[in-house]
């Protein structure tokens, strides 16, 4: 199984500032990107599905580079309720298609 | 808000003894999968289940293991003999309903299974 690939941090920042989480995969042949988060002991929460064209929800935005095998997620304006691991996620083609790959996730702090 | 639930939240098992962990998933999903997470490690795919078979498994899913959609509403995955090594986090997802995409899994809350 391929690898998604991401810095593990922490990611220490103050309320309010812009942060941003980055991501490579291996596999060219993934079709399906998406960020998840997962708060300590809990489960991955779907945060957005990473477009081509790149997407915006609110505070956050991903972009995907399929050339570079990149994927990044900005976080504007954070809040101190965005401390949480950030999970890069792929499927992994072949087969169902459907098998999820997972990062280890980055580590954000957000401080007063 | 729909949500995919499992119990138990913890199941505490002896080594050698079989577990069965649970799962509703979300009502009109189609696509059912489990994966597990060690403590402090990746979360990592075990098996995908569509139209009353399993899709794709990995390495991991080995014949230990075994799932089943005993009727209309639950997901179950059965653990025989277990070892120390299958202590982690279990995760149940599901996705594909009719107004949501295939591709878009939602977890449930997790079973912690500790094997003594």
């Amino acid at each position: 199984r391929k690898e998604v690939e991401q810095d593990p941090g922490p990611f220490n920042v103050p309320e309010g500032a812009t942060v941003a989480f980055n991501c490579t995969y291996s596999n060219s042949a993934s079709q399906s990107f998406f960020w998840y988060r997962q708060d300590c002991r809990k489960e991955p929460k779907l945060l957005m599905s990473v477009y081509s064209s790149g997407n915006e929800d609110g505070r956050f935005t991903a972009q995907l580079n399929r050339a570079s095998q990149y994927i990044s997620l900005l976080i504007r304006d954070s809040k101190l309720s965005d401390s949480a691991t950030y999970l890069c996620v792929v499927n992994t083609p072949g087969g169902s298609g459907y098998a999820l790959n997972f990062g280890k996730g980055t580590s954000l702090l957000v401080t007063p | 808000e729909p949500e995919v639930t499992q119990t138990p939240s913890h199941q505490v098992t002896q080594m050698g003894q079989e577990v069965i962990l649970r799962c509703v998933p979300i009502s009109n999903h189609l696509y059912f999968y489990w994966y597990r997470q060690i403590l402090g490690q990746k979360v990592e795919f075990l098996v995908s289940f569509y139209n009353n078979e399993i899709s794709e498994k990995s390495e991991i899913f080995d014949d230990q293991f075994s799932v089943e959609r005993p009727d209309g509403s639950n997901f179950t995955l059965k653990i025989r003999s277990t070892k120390l090594e299958d202590s982690a986090m279990y995760f149940c997802a599901s996705s594909g309903g009719v107004w949501g995409s295939s591709y878009e899994q939602y977890f449930g809350p997790g079973t912690r299974l500790t094997v003594t």
